[in-house]
């Protein structure tokens, strides 16, 4: 248990359904993460924010929405998404002094 | 972009064996990070090194921040089934943003 949960764990979803992933921390952190990583590959980073503003957008296509409520929370809203982006979705969140990522246990997303 | 060369990419050992793993870049970092990722869990944080020259231990697994800040070494000794999984090290180039640069794994199998 490294204090950030996610949900769903698994995520079956077709191509023009909508769908949100869920992050949660409970280690006081003021960043979180999303990654997304796919098999024989280093993990991407997707979205950061820091103090509930977005500071990372690397370049990911707009069927991905992040949302950051508080510093506890992040959502990932997916819409219209491909085959293409079936992948592990991990969140991670770390603190300002050591900046050390913790991540969740990943939603396992297959986009059908 | 930047990226970390990891090696090697898989290693197939007895158990009892000692095992060593690297990670190379071309660029100069200021904290090294080494995670474990067992199969259906996101990665968890095994050892952090913030110093070149740092040598830090968890249990078996001792990690050293290298002298030129371009390199970082894993290394476990005397290798446990429970030990199987993929090992990534991660950088962090600047000092005031949590980001992480991750290596692209090395997957252990111990073989009992």
């Amino acid at each position: 248990e490294t204090g950030v949960t996610q949900t769903p764990r698994h995520l079956v979803m077709g191509m023009t359904n909508k769908k949100s992933l869920k992050c949660e921390q409970h280690l006081g952190h003021n960043a979180m993460y999303w990654y997304k990583q796919s098999a024989k590959k280093p993990l991407e980073l997707m979205f950061v924010y820091n103090f509930k503003e977005q500071t990372e957008n690397n370049s990911v296509p707009s069927r991905f929405s992040p949302e950051c409520p508080n510093s506890s929370h992040l959502f990932l809203h997916l819409h219209t998404l491909q085959p293409e982006d079936s992948a592990l979705y991990l969140c991670a969140s770390s603190g300002e002094i050591t900046y050390e990522q913790y991540f969740g246990p990943g939603t396992r997303l297959t986009v059908t | 972009g930047q990226q970390l060369n990891q090696s090697p990419q898989s290693m197939f050992i007895q158990e009892g064996e000692d095992v060593s793993m690297n990670c190379t870049s071309s660029s100069i970092f200021n904290t090294w990070l080494w995670y474990k990722q067992e199969p259906g869990e996101g990665p968890v944080l095994l050892i952090a090194l913030y110093k070149a020259g740092e040598l830090t231990s968890n249990g078996r697994l001792t990690a050293q921040f290298g002298i030129t800040r371009k390199d970082s070494f894993l290394n476990i000794s005397a290798s446990i089934p429970s030990d199987v999984g993929i090992y990534f090290c991660a950088g962090r180039r600047s000092s005031n943003t949590g980001k992480l640069i991750f290596g692209q794994g090395t997957t252990l199998q111990v073989k009992p």
